[in-house]
């Protein structure tokens, strides 16, 4: 079945840029929209943006001049850029899939286990 | 955006007692709404979709309804493992949007 996994720095400095990866096993990355979620200590879920396999994007508004995310068929992998980071930036960062195929509008039925990204210097 | 507003934030249930949470949307969103469970350190986990479709695997106790901008889940009869924190998601239209979750415990 088809399994997700953040890898990345779990301490970055003030300023500096939160880079994440998700690595695709057990499926293809193929015809997905791969969606970042965050949440912040003891807060709500964020929804950060998505990316098709084909490389379309659509960031959240309000993050979308500090993210970038890129998608790499080759490895079934797909990544997270946030920059000039701050304390407010401290969060849980998942990975998800919707359930569907090719649509954005699905409900995500697979997550990674997420990982911890903390802003300090 | 469209802003998702859960209520209760927080409640406490006896076990077999019926547990319903509600989800309100700023605007309509048809029945683009999805609920999920979430347990501490855990990912979330899809419950309810497109309203009042059961995922597979979750079990019957869990329902939901709605349209428009009203709708509920309900645990028929709450067992100790349904402690846990519920969100509700709207998938209409983007940026997704998340309700700040409703944390449930045993009384």
């Amino acid at each position: 079945q088809v399994q997700l996994q953040e890898s990345g720095p779990g301490l970055v400095k003030p300023s500096e840029t939160l880079s994440l990866t998700c690595t695709v096993s057990g499926g293809s990355i193929s015809s997905y929209y791969w969606s970042w979620v965050r949440q912040p200590p003891g807060r709500g879920l964020e929804w950060i943006g998505y990316i098709y396999y084909s490389g379309t994007t659509n960031y959240n508004p309000s993050l979308e001049s500090r993210v970038t995310m890129s998608v790499d068929t080759s490895t079934n992998q797909f990544s997270l850029r946030l920059s000039s980071v701050t304390a407010a930036d401290t969060a849980v960062y998942y990975c998800a899939r919707p359930s569907r195929l090719a649509t954005s509008a699905a409900p995500f039925d697979i997550w990674g286990q997420g990982t911890l990204v903390t802003v300090s210097s | 955006d469209i802003q998702m507003t859960q209520s209760p934030s927080s409640l406490s249930a006896s076990v077999g007692d019926r547990v319903t949470i509600t989800c309100r949307a700023s605007q309509s969103i048809s029945k683009y709404l999805n609920w999920y469970q979430q347990k501490p350190g855990k990912a979330p986990k899809l419950l309810i979709y497109a309203a009042s479709s059961l995922q597979s695997g979750v079990p019957s106790r869990f329902s939901g309804s709605g349209s428009g901008t009203d709708f509920t889940l309900t645990i028929s009869s709450l067992q100790p493992d349904d402690v846990a924190s519920y969100s509700c998601q709207q998938t209409f239209i983007t940026p997704q949007t998340f309700g700040q979750g409703t944390k449930l415990d045993i009384k």
